[in-house]
């Protein structure tokens, strides 16, 4: 099994709709983030957790909102899709011990298109 | 000031050839610098990385280089394979907030 797994994989959605993808992983990390990658521009961090009660804004925060149910749950939330959010979104998770040289672990992925 | 620039955008390399991706920064609070590989339909996964301490390090046929003076590192990929063939990108750790910044990637083709 995956240790980072998003749902779902593939989603088509309409301008105005809310929508939220998820992310779990079994990797027993405290570190979760979510980015957004777009041809050309590379990853761009979107919002990042380092335990249950730290959130912080990444980037590119605007018209996304994020959730830390558990340690293991990171969800991704737009509350009023816009077509120009189309983008394929990550999950990424690292684990305990010094920050500066963590590796992140990415899921499969997540394409959105907002039509 | 936060950017990181990747350049070629592609790259086609024969079999057996040596590939060369360079990436260049500005802020130096930047103090990792991590390459990943990603392939398509899946996410980025770390190739190799490397501390603005040492010049060069090298695992297998991936090596990095580090020029810190220019503020610039690349990656070699010696004997390129088809299986080489992804989309590479460099990143780079702000210690300030512990964000990695990326690079736009670079799409490595290795021909047979």
């Amino acid at each position: 099994d995956a240790d980072v797994t998003q749902t779902p994989r593939n989603r088509i959605t309409k301008t105005g709709k809310r929508i939220m993808l998820e992310c779990s992983q079994t990797k027993g990390h405290d570190r979760m983030y979510w980015y957004r990658q777009d041809p050309g521009l590379g990853l761009r961090l979107i919002y990042y957790s380092f335990d249950v009660k730290d959130i912080n804004k990444g980037e590119i925060s605007d018209g996304y909102s994020v959730s830390r149910q558990a340690q293991a749950k990171f969800s991704l939330s737009l509350e009023s899709a816009i077509p120009n959010q189309t983008a394929l979104y990550f999950c990424a998770t690292s684990g305990k011990g010094n920050y500066s040289t963590d590796t992140q672990y990415f899921g499969p992925g997540t394409r959105l298109t907002v039509l | 000031q936060q950017q990181v620039k990747q350049s070629p955008q592609s790259l086609i390399v024969q079999k057996g050839g040596i590939s060369i991706i360079n990436c260049a920064y500005e802020n130096t609070a930047f103090d990792y610098f991590p390459w990943y590989q990603q392939f398509p339909g899946k996410g980025p996964a770390l190739l190799i990385a490397i501390r603005p301490d040492v010049s060069e390090k090298k695992e297998g046929r991936f090596t990095i280089s580090f020029n810190k003076s220019a503020k610039q590192f690349s990656l070699h990929i010696m004997d390129s394979q088809p299986g080489d063939s992804a989309t590479y990108f460099c990143a780079a750790l702000y210690g300030g907030n512990y964000q990695l910044i990326w690079g736009a990637g670079t799409k490595l083709i290795i021909k047979p």
